[in-house]
This record gives C-alpha cells, structure tokens and sequence, in this order.
C-alpha cells in the first residue's frame, strides 16, 4: 500500500509568516492529492482538490502544488484563524486511500 | 444549505453491533457517492467506506472489511453503516461525507460526527 507522510509534524510560526508543509507518497499517485484543515473540535475542511485546484470559499492565501510524490501545502500570510491541523490525502487508486498524520500548524 | 448529520453512535461492548445513520438534506443526495470517515480520540482521520450515488459501487478500507457493510436510501436522504464485530480499536467519532463530484473520493461537505465508543 502507498503510505503518505507529512512534514512537519507541527510547526509555530508568526502572523503574516509564509507557511509551507510537505507531503510525500511512497509511490507515485500523479496528482491526486487533496488538503484538509482541522480545527480544534471542529469538522475537517476540504482546501484543496487535484494537488493545486482551490475548493470554492477557500481563501486564496491558500495554494498546492505538486505531482507525483512531492506536494506542497502554502499558507503565504499566516493568519489567527489559520491553527489547525492540516491534513494531506491521496485518492487514486480506490479503495486504497490514505490520509497523511496531519500537520499542526500554530502561532509563535 | 448541504446538512449532513449523523446518529446512532454510543457505547457498545466488544463483539457488539451498532448501525449508523446519516440524514442527509440541501442537496439532491441521489446524485452523490457518499463516504463514511472515523477519527479515533486525538488520531487523525481514516476513511472506511464509499458507496456510489446508485449504490452499486462500494468500498470499504481493509480495517473494517467483512464487518462493516454501507447502505443509502435515496428516497429517504439517508446513508447508513452497519458495523458489527466491534473492536476496541473501532472506538472513534464517524463522520459521514459527500465525494466531490467527478473528481474521485475527496470529502467535500462533512457532518458533525457521531461518537462510537467499543468497550468493555
């Protein structure tokens, strides 16, 4: 099975700082990729569809990149509402889908 | 507005059985592949199982294949997960999700979760 790994596991960071977390597929999964935001009790977000295709609604502070194994999630200002927990998923493949462990994502 | 909102979960003995629901409304649910996705208590997120808008194609993770069967009602907005042979491990908040549509197996609207609690 493919495994997604995220890094960092959590980072702190500052208003108005670029946030960049990483994912990683073992296997080459082109670009099925989504992102998700989590906050604390709350019900996770779709952000991002397609490794880079923002969902409507998502701020555009928000951007993917990525094919194949390497993927990339961009916060480029860092905002109060953004602490979460981010979480990468792939979706090729069904039904061998997989989320990555999560990011925690905090403010300095 | 979509809605989406899920009951049924408790707590169960090991070995026990527990059916879930999911009552589904803003949306026309009968075009949409639907999903059921668990968080254990401080873990992240495990999807388990997809059925099709029609039914006909369902899938489920290996963690819960052979024990966990998922169902819909078109006619009545609802989507359903029987789960029988409880483990400890299936201890969890589940949540219901739509698939975006087209794009495969990534949850757009979630609900707000039911918790199933396996113990003894």
């Amino acid at each position: 099975d493919i495994q997604m790994t995220q890094s960092p596991s959590s980072l702190s960071a500052s208003v108005g700082d670029r946030v960049t977390i990483t994912c990683r597929a073992s296997q080459g999964i082109s670009n099925y990729l989504a992102w998700y935001q989590q906050k604390s009790g709350k019900v996770p977000k779709l952000l991002i569809y397609a490794a880079s295709t923002l969902q409507s609604g998502v701020p555009s502070r928000f951007s993917g990149s990525g094919s194949g194994t390497d993927f990339t999630l961009t916060i480029s200002s860092l905002q109060p509402e953004d602490v979460a927990t981010y979480y990468c998923q792939k979706y090729n493949g069904a039904p061998r889908l997989a989320f990555g462990p999560g990011t925690k994502v905090d403010i300095k | 507005e979509v809605q989406l909102v899920e009951s049924g979960g408790g707590l169960v003995q090991p070995g026990g059985s527990l059916r879930l629901s999911c009552a589904a409304s803003g949306f026309i649910f009968s075009s949409y592949s639907m999903n059921w996705v668990r968080q254990a208590p401080g873990k992240g997120l495990e999807w388990i199982s997809f059925i099709s808008n029609s039914g006909n194609d369902i899938f489920f993770a290996d963690s819960v294949k052979g024990r966990f069967t998922i169902s819909r009602d078109n006619a009545r907005n609802s989507l359903y997960l029987q789960m029988n042979s409880l483990r400890d491990e299936d201890t969890a908040v589940y949540y219901c999700a739509t698939s975006l549509q087209i794009v495969g197996i990534v949850m757009e609207y979630w609900g707000q979760g039911t918790l199933v609690t396996v113990s003894s």
